[in-house]
């Protein structure tokens, strides 16, 4: 187990609704990068929050949105969710400025959206 | 075209045998190159990591980057049931400890059998 955690583990969610995803990261970790993987896909990056603020996105609308807490814990947002918005939502942490060989990945959130 | 490529499978294969997975890539910016292991309904753990060109190993695993071909791949010997996952390739232009946004291939599903 890599010591990033993710909740909820499911969630199923209707068309036009609002979702928040929540993130910690592993201890001692002050960067967070999210990803979207959909069923038989690679994951695709969301975007990456590193003191509070976002530190790069991916080809996302504005409609995913995101937190960095002052504990380094971390939210993701989806507003007026549509159908392709099903996924398995990972997030993963890291250490900005210390080499370290890879980014450690939760064991993501899976949303349905009906 | 997709940033990186990777052959989808599934792929079946026999206890002890030795597998083979690649990926292709198109941007020449990428510089960190990385093998992960996804098991169903985890979350991707790293396997291999590497930065330049040529092969790594550990254990059983070999990773090969050839940067001059836009061309990396993972090789498994003796390969075991408990292998059986999804590989997914992933490649970024900056490393772990910075701005790092990851580009996965879409993953092969590979099965072992006893």
């Amino acid at each position: 187990e890599t010591g990033v955690t993710q909740s909820p583990t499911h969630l199923i969610k209707t068309r036009g609704q609002q979702v928040t995803l929540r993130c910690s990261s592993q201890s001692g970790h002050n960067t967070v990068s999210w990803y979207q993987q959909a069923l038989g896909q690679g994951p695709q990056f969301i975007f990456q929050y590193y003191r509070e603020e976002e530190n790069g996105r991916g080809n996302f609308p504005p409609r995913f949105s995101g937190l960095q807490f002052p504990n380094y814990s971390s939210e993701l947002n989806v507003n007026a969710l549509e159908l392709d918005d099903s996924a398995l939502y990972l997030c993963a942490s890291s250490l900005y400025g210390v080499e370290v060989e890879t980014q450690y990945f939760g064991p993501g959130t899976r949303l349905l959206v009906l | 075209q997709k940033e990186v490529e990777q052959d989808p499978g599934p792929l079946s294969v026999p206890e002890g045998a030795i597998v083979s997975l690649n990926c292709t890539y198109s941007n020449s910016a990428f510089q960190y190159f990385m093998w992960y292991r996804q098991y169903s309904r985890k979350g991707p753990e790293l396997l291999m990591y590497t930065y330049s060109s040529g092969n790594k190993e550990d254990g059983r695993f070999t990773a090969q980057v050839d940067k001059s071909s836009k061309y990396i791949s993972l090789f498994i010997r003796d390969s075991q049931p408990s292998d059986s996952a999804t590989y997914l390739c992933a490649m970024s232009k900056f490393p772990p400890w910075g701005a790092q946004k990851l580009v996965f291939g879409q993953g092969t599903r590979l099965t072992i059998n006893p």
